[in-house]
């Protein structure tokens, strides 16, 4: 079975600093995928980032990195410069290969204050 | 570019009554094709997805059932609703490509509360 766990259910970040999201992970599989996405209020899953287990260097997309740590199951989401548009719901989700679902995590509420 | 359209992006249905949501996906040929249900402030749970015309495979045994009838379309549907068939339906594609596992895109979702 695969599990994520995303263990902040709110955080707050000052407009212009960084901010990590944590997510663990869980699965017997060898080869899968770990993606984060966004939800903002208007209800729809924005793709921002995806990692490889297999892949040997962090991904970054913009202002979006992610903290790849094999052997600690560990993919954090990191944004930095954030902005007032950042606040949001954000989810870790992973799919392994031969799977087609998606498992997510619970999510994150993230607010950015001016 | 691709686009998913996905409609009506609001209901509100009786107990009882049918149910019909649809997905269209454009810009893409062949994909694969996923309904979700994301319950309030949880994670989103996968119901159906389907690899092609006609091909629907089930993850949740309930009283919803999907349909495929082109390439680029995907029904949701219900003969009876209950009440805990209320939630955000999220109809998503991806690419078919050997070799890695290629995110997943979300339509903007359908809003369903049943009454």
């Amino acid at each position: 079975a695969q599990k994520i766990t995303q263990t902040q259910p709110g955080m707050f970040v000052q407009e212009k600093e960084a901010v990590t999201l944590d997510c663990t992970y869980d699965t017997s599989d060898q080869s899968y995928g770990l993606f984060w996405y966004k939800q903002p209020s208007s209800g729809e899953m924005i793709f921002l980032i995806y990692q490889g287990s297999y892949d040997e260097q962090n991904a970054t997309e913009g202002r979006y990195s992610l903290n790849f740590q094999k052997a600690r199951k560990s993919a954090n989401l990191v944004i930095s410069a954030s902005q007032l548009g950042d606040s949001a719901m954000y989810f870790c989700a992973m799919r392994s290969t031969g799977r087609r679902a998606l498992t997510f995590g619970s999510g994150t509420r993230l607010q950015v204050q001016p | 570019s691709q686009t998913i359209h996905q409609w009506p992006a609001t209901l509100v249905q009786p107990v009882g009554s049918p149910l019909s949501l649809e997905c269209t996906v454009e810009g893409t040929s062949n994909p694969n094709l996923y309904w979700y249900r994301q319950a309030a402030g949880r994670g989103l749970q996968l119901l159906f997805y389907s690899v092609g015309i006609g091909q629907i495979s089930s993850e949740v045994p309930q009283n919803l059932s999907a349909s495929r009838p082109q390439d680029r379309q995907f029904i949701l549907s219900s003969k009876k609703l209950l009440l805990s068939d209320s939630g955000f339906y999220l109809c998503a594609w991806s690419l078919k490509v050997f070799g890695r596992l290629y995110e997943q895109y979300f339509g903007p979702g359908t809003r369903l509360t049943v009454t």
